[in-house]
């Protein structure tokens, strides 16, 4: 079946570092992506959000990339702060039933070092 | 926290009760959502609603069924609760047709013992 999942389960870098947090999906036919954030004991919290017409979208920080050709998504944060520490969710849009469903990994457990 | 409020955040039963959280909304948004969270299973679609009285099953519908009456409200219901539901559960909006990005309630830690 279709699937969405993170390459790593834990990343650890040190504060004012730049962190990658890699996903692979496999939905060829999924056409939108986002990214969560999760810190402990909340609700999931958007980050970023981007569609598959485009290849790179950047916010405050924070900068998505889509490669539709090896359907990879990274999620690339600058200056890497404590507060950053979290999970981190990729989803994607797939199918389910007649309509469109947000389909979400695993998550990757970020963790800042001082 | 797109003016959701998840009612309780913790509870405990027991095995075979009946349980109902709720989900309160004040924007009047057309699309609601149930998904559970466990370890090493991300978050997965239980039920959601596109509307009063209109629902749909999500891909772990098993055991549950919801139901809103009014926009502001998406009721989940375990009816007879097993421990296989002691989880996490969170409600989430949508709000924009065009636009699948949610919004995420608190969550409410339901056990089930």
């Amino acid at each position: 079946g279709e699937n969405v999942g993170l390459h790593l389960p834990t990343l650890s870098v040190q504060e004012g570092d730049n962190s990658i947090i890699n996903c692979a999906y496999s939905n060829s036919a999924s056409d939108y992506f986002i990214w969560y954030k999760q810190e402990s004991g909340k609700g999931p919290q958007f980050i970023i959000d981007i569609r598959s017409n485009m290849d790179k979208r950047q916010g405050q920080r924070v900068t998505v990339l889509l490669n539709k050709t090896v359907k990879h998504l990274s999620l690339q944060i600058a200056a890497t702060q404590p507060g950053d520490s979290a999970v981190y969710f990729c989803a994607e849009n797939g199918m389910a039933g007649s309509a469109r469903q947000l389909t979400f990994g695993s998550g990757t457990q970020l963790t800042v070092l001082p | 926290d797109a003016g959701i409020t998840q009612s309780p955040r913790h509870k405990v039963t027991e095995t075979g009760t009946p349980v109902t959280l709720r989900c309160h909304q004040t924007e009047n948004h057309r699309y609601m959502y149930w998904y559970r969270q466990d370890p090493g299973h991300g978050l997965r679609l239980i039920h959601y609603s596109y509307g009063v009285k209109d629902t749909d099953k999500g891909e772990v519908s098993d055991g549950y069924s919801v139901s809103r009456s009014k926009t502001e409200d998406f009721l989940l219901t375990l009816e007879s609760a097993t421990s296989s539901q002691t989880s996490v559960y969170f409600c989430a909006i949508r709000t924009d047709r065009d636009n699948e990005k949610l919004f995420f309630g608190s969550g409410t830690q339901l056990s089930v013992l």
